[in-house]
């Protein structure tokens, strides 16, 4: 099946710092990715959809310029965290279309940020 | 509002014994339900997709079935074993061409020896 990565899988970091976070696709081409974001014991959170070569569509209550898209290329996609509070400390996970009959997506193993 | 519920909201079994999980939903229209597998710490990994016309399918030990008249379905795994521990997310897709996806909160199984 498709793969998709994820890099780092976890990072700490103080207070105030940017945090980029990568999503790759591994052995297909993803024109879309989507970000998510999971507290603890919840479901998944649908943050924004990343579109390659044009700006990214967040979801109602995300904050555009706290959390940047950037989807530079059919198989890479990063988020960056700008300015980390610790209430941005979460499990995100991205996940990519491959194009098939059901437009499966296929997530990529996460990433823990811990702000502290 | 689309909404995925899923029950047990957690649920401990022994090793080798079936267990069976439940979601219902409220998406309209409907495209197809997917089952995913999440690891603890991992992201969420495809069991099975079904459309409407498709009552069940399976994939080794898990079976899932579909009732899209009354929205419901289960997913069953059949003989656990202790790498079945594990989240059990129920997903539902509204429109194949939008890709917005409806999320249960996930049934936590955990298989003991």
């Amino acid at each position: 099946g498709a793969v998709v990565s994820q890099h780092p899988s976890r990072v700490i970091c103080k207070s105030g710092t940017s945090v980029k976070i990568e999503c790759r696709s591994l052995d297909f081409q993803a024109t879309t990715m989507f970000w998510y974001r999971q507290f603890p014991k919840k479901s998944l959170m649908l943050m924004a959809t990343s579109n390659e070569g044009s700006k990214a569509t967040y979801e109602q209550g995300v904050e555009k310029d706290k959390f940047l898209i950037n989807h530079a290329s059919l198989t890479l996609s990063t988020l960056t965290v700008t300015s980390a509070h610790p209430e941005d400390s979460s499990f995100y996970i991205c996940s990519a279309i491959t194009g098939t009959t059901y437009n499966e997506q296929f997530f990529g193993p996460g990433t823990r940020l811990t702000v502290l | 509002k689309n909404q995925v519920e899923q029950s047990p909201q957690s649920l401990i079994i022994l090793e080798g014994k079936n267990c069976t999980l439940q979601c219902n939903y409220t998406v309209s229209p409907f495209s197809n339900l997917r089952w995913y597998k999440q690891d603890t710490g991992r992201g969420p990994v495809s069991l099975t997709i079904m459309t409407f016309s498709e009552n069940t399918k399976s994939n080794g030990r898990y079976t899932a079935t579909l009732d899209a008249d009354t929205k419901q379905s289960s997913l069953h795994i059949t003989a656990s074993q202790l790498s079945d521990s594990a989240s059990y997310i129920c997903v539902v897709s509204a429109d194949p061409n939008d890709y917005k996806l409806s999320f249960g909160a996930g049934t936590t199984v955990t298989v003991r020896a």
